[in-house]
């Protein structure tokens, strides 16, 4: 199977812009997850998607929103962009068993720098 | 509440020594246990995991210790090689909701040849 795939891989912005990142989950899997990570907050768990609902939040301002399709790929969008959201959004898939706590596979990231 | 505690930030190995990275945890509702291992540039890669019901497991060099009790769990890597060189990371999921995984703060590792 493919593995997790994320659009673009790099992307430059200015303050004030907006952004949208997507996300492929591995074929089959319904459940998608948003991870934040900076060198000085690590992994930082942002949101999560089953089945086109958030079932998870994190804590981020609402600027970061998302939404999943009916085929699981998944969207995250971040309205005027600030420094600090500079940093490497990653996505991780999972099957979603129900009452079953899995493993999340990774996508490769989209490295986002606001200037 | 949501933390886990990973010791140490940074681990300096000389290559063929063991290398022993321990997680600590106060939400007692995970019961599944991941470890991933991200090079540089490079996306987080499940290295090995453990569920509640067993106390550790082994893949070859690379072994896995949970005490529930204590709250614990160690990653133990033994005859260490250059390339696993890397930041690692624990994690386990928060009882609070599905799939949100909760992440130790990392431990770079570097095995020196």
């Amino acid at each position: 199977k493919a593995g997790v795939t994320q659009t673009p891989r790099y992307l430059i912005k200015t303050r004030g812009q907006q952004v949208t990142l997507s996300c492929s989950p591995i074929s089959g899997h319904r459940s998608v997850s948003w991870y934040q990570q900076t060198p000085g907050q690590g992994l930082q768990f942002l949101f999560e998607y089953f089945s086109e609902t958030q079932r998870n939040k994190g804590n981020f301002p609402g600027r970061f929103s998302g939404r999943q399709f009916s085929n699981s790929r998944s969207e995250m969008n971040v309205s005027t962009l600030e420094l600090g959201d500079s940093a490497l959004y990653l996505c991780a898939s999972s099957p979603s068993l129900a009452g079953v706590q899995e493993t999340q596979y990774f996508g490769p990231g989209t490295r986002l720098l606001v200037l | 509440g949501e933390n886990v505690e990973q010791h140490p930030s940074t681990l300096s190995v000389q290559e063929g020594d063991s290398a022993v990275i321990k997680c600590t945890y106060s939400d007692s509702a995970s019961n599944y246990f991941p470890w991933y291992k991200q090079e540089l540039g490079k996306r987080p890669q499940l290295i090995i995991d453990i569920r509640s019901n067993v106390g550790e497991k082994k893949d070859q060099r690379i072994a896995v210790t949970l005490n529930k009790t204590a709250k614990h769990f160690s990653l133990h890597i033994t005859e260490t090689q250059p390339e696993d060189s890397a930041v690692y990371f624990c994690a386990l999921y928060f009882s609070g909701g599905y799939n949100k995984l909760i992440f130790g703060a990392g431990t770079r590792l570097a095995v020196h040849p």
